[in-house]
């Protein structure tokens, strides 16, 4: 069975500070995907970013940078110099390879304060 | 253009009665979803498509059943809805081994 936890239910920072939100999976799948997304108030489902088991380089966009770390199981993203805009849900989500069933993690509340 | 648009994007009813949320797609996708978010924001998936064939049944009621008549469209009946069938419903669709992108949600809420 899948599982994604993300443990930070809900984080607030003041703009402009960096922040990291975590996630952890477990799977028995030797290769899977990795993603998350963000739900703005709006509530649309935003994807940002698909990563895949066999691939451990880290990927920075912009403000957004993830690290994965297979040897504890991690897939956590930071957000540098964050904006008010960035308040939103983020979901870490998890899906097999070739099987395209995500599995979410509860998401995490992230307020940024002006 | 709204590249997963999934109508009506909000809808109030009443308990009992049947109810259809409409999905379609124009990025060419093979594979389409039903997830549903509860008023946790759990996100779990409830059904998946590909080509026009169920390949995902999550344990859902029967009183759900999609109906996919082509591969850019797939559409979600609620019969005999319940007070726990309140919940965001989110259309999504990828092509075969890729991201998944989502619809915007359609908010059902019955009273």
């Amino acid at each position: 069975a899948q599982k994604v936890t993300q443990a930070q239910t809900e984080i607030s920072v003041v703009e402009k500070e960096d922040v990291t939100l975590d996630c952890v999976y477990e799977t028995r799948d030797t290769t899977y995907y990795l993603f998350w997304y963000k739900q703005p108030p709006s509530g649309e489902l935003v994807f940002l970013i698909r990563r895949n088991s066999f691939d451990e380089q880290n990927e920075i966009s912009g403000r957004y940078s993830w690290n994965f770390q297979k040897s504890t199981s991690s897939f956590n993203f930071t957000i540098t110099a964050s904006q008010v805009v960035d308040s939103a849900v983020y979901f870490c989500a998890l899906s097999g390879f070739g099987n395209e069933k995500l599995t979410f993690g509860t998401g995490t509340r992230l307020t940024i304060i002006p | 253009d709204t590249a997963v648009s999934q109508t009506p994007k909000y809808l109030v009813t009443q308990m009992g009665n049947d109810k259809s949320i409409k999905c379609e797609q124009n990025l060419g996708h093979d594979t389409m979803y039903w997830y549903k978010q509860d008023s946790k924001k759990f996100l779990k998936i409830m059904f998946s498509y590909n080509n026009k064939e169920l390949i995902i049944n999550e344990t859902v009621p029967n009183r759900f059943s999609p109906k996919s008549p082509d591969k850019a469209h797939l559409n979600l009946h609620i019969n005999s809805l319940e007070l726990g069938d309140s919940a965001v419903y989110f259309c999504a669709s990828s092509p075969q081994g890729r991201a998944i992108y989502f619809g915007e949600g359609s908010w059902l809420t019955v009273v």
